[in-house]
């Protein structure tokens, strides 16, 4: 069945450093690949996707590459800020309407002043 | 708009018990997902409904069932409670379902916490 594997945290890193969080994915056939985050007592929200091989996703300086040949979506932001800290989950549909969109365990992130 | 609600925001109930769990979906969507996420874990698919019939279901027991009302508004309904269904309990909202294709991003509401004493 369809899973998703992302880096175990948390992770922690000083303000302006560069962020990787790696994400791998198991899936049959061609699904939609997402970025959802979730803000210290806050619901979890959508912070980027990409519906296609090749597809880039960005929003709020975080970005992810649909990379169909390694499987993988890895979220990277090239300067953190404090306000970036939050638990993000790497996550794939393969259906429309958000059909059984599966989860990874999700990555805690620190930034430091 | 209005986004995604969900009631209660906390409650405790003890072994062996129901629990009913209510979502309002965010305005112009019509699919709804259950999700539970224990701590420190991600979110587990429970099902998924449109228009009023279940769309798809995760790897949980027929004790958890739901339903969804011809506004699209819909209830988690869980029974015999057990120990290891305290967890957060999300909602999602979403436009379309599994045949009218698109990227399918979720809405989520703040979710119902259960403790199950």
């Amino acid at each position: 069945g369809n899973s998703v594997t992302q880096m175990e945290g948390p992770v922690t890193l000083s303000e302006e450093a560069f962020l990787t969080i790696n994400c791998t994915y198991t899936a049959t056939g061609y699904p939609s690949l997402f970025w959802y985050v979730q803000y210290p007592g806050e619901g979890l929200q959508l912070l980027l996707k990409a519906t296609k091989a090749d597809d880039k996703g960005s929003n709020k300086g975080f970005e992810a590459t649909y990379r169909k040949e390694t499987t993988s979506f890895h979220l990277e932001k090239g300067s953190v800020q404090v306000s970036d800290s939050a638990v993000y989950f790497c996550a794939l549909s393969d259906g429309g309407g958000g059909f059984k969109t599966i989860f990874g365990a999700g990555t805690r992130l620190f930034v430091k002043a | 708009e209005t986004g995604v609600t969900q009631s209660p925001t906390h409650l405790i109930k003890t072994r062996g018990q129901q629990v009913t769990l209510r979502c309002s979906s965010q305005s112009g969507h019509n699919t709804v997902s259950w999700y539970q996420q224990a701590l420190g874990q991600g979110p587990q698919f429970i099902f998924q409904y449109y228009r009023e019939e279940e769309n798809g279901r995760g790897n949980f027991p027929p004790r958890f069932s739901g339903l969804q009302f011809p506004n699209y508004s819909s209830e988690l309904n869980v029974n015999a409670l057990e120990l290891d269904d305290s967890a957060l309990y999300l909602c999602a909202s979403s436009r379309g379902n599994i045949l009218a294709g698109g990227p399918g991003e979720l809405f989520f509401g703040e979710g119902s916490r259960l403790t199950v004493l």
